[in-house]
């Protein structure tokens, strides 16, 4: 598709319950990026892929966050044993291939919510 | 101490103003700078994108990057209330396509008629 695709658009967990988050990247699209905005404006990086290789990872909390991207599926970031702080929008991004773009395009963002 | 430094105002202007927003950083390995804009609940969209130093148009906007300042801005002419949204600065090290992002907190930039 011609658009980064989130699901789902909502998601409501309590403390402690697991919380995965899927993502599909725009057709032909190899590279993908995983962004946590919290109280509104704050981004942070988590993840990115090429392809389904993990790119970068400095951003991720490895005890509880994990991410895949596999062929032909939806890449996806799940939570174990969520957390209040977890409580954010995660937008996914997604960039061609080609050397010299610039450009990450976002998806419309999964809200999580945790009580 | 943050690696991007940006007012989150808000900033309320009347139709038709000139607007101008701006970002700091620390890092001097950034080299590419980018504008997005994100409407409530929507994802940011990019306006502008700089590599290095210099100025860019396209439009109603400018974006201007002063490296040896560590200093960027985001210029907008004869605003429009549909241009009301936050404003956020970013930045990486390497190409946009492949680099994580290093965003600023976002300006919440009102435009009334």
């Amino acid at each position: 598709g011609e658009e980064v695709a989130q699901t789902p658009k909502h998601l409501v967990r309590g403390e402690g319950q697991k919380a995965k988050l899927y993502c599909a990247p725009i057709k032909g699209h190899s590279y993908v990026f995983w962004y946590q905005q919290v109280l509104k404006n704050e981004f942070k990086f988590l993840i990115s892929f090429q392809n389904e290789n993990v790119f970068d990872e400095t951003g991720m909390p490895k005890e509880r966050f994990s991410a895949k991207c596999l062929p032909n599926s939806p890449c996806s970031l799940e939570i174990q044993a969520t957390k209040l702080e977890d409580s954010a929008v995660y937008f996914c991004a997604s960039s061609p291939p080609e050397q010299g773009t610039d450009t990450q395009y976002f998806g419309p963002g999964t809200r999580l919510t945790v009580l | 101490q943050k690696e991007v430094e940006q007012d989150p105002g808000p900033l309320s202007v009347p139709e038709g103003a000139i607007v101008s927003l701006n970002c700091t950083y620390s890092n001097s390995a950034f080299q590419y700078f980018m504008w997005y804009r994100q409407y409530s609940r929507k994802g940011p969209e990019l306006l502008m994108y700089t590599y290095s130093s210099g100025n860019k148009e396209d439009g109603r906007f400018t974006a201007q990057v002063d490296k040896s300042s560590k200093y960027i801005s985001l210029f907008i002419r004869d605003s429009q209330p549909s241009d009301s949204a936050t404003y956020l600065c970013a930045m990486s090290a390497g190409s946009g396509g492949y680099n994580k992002l290093i965003f600023g907190a976002g300006t919440r930039l009102a435009v009334h008629p």
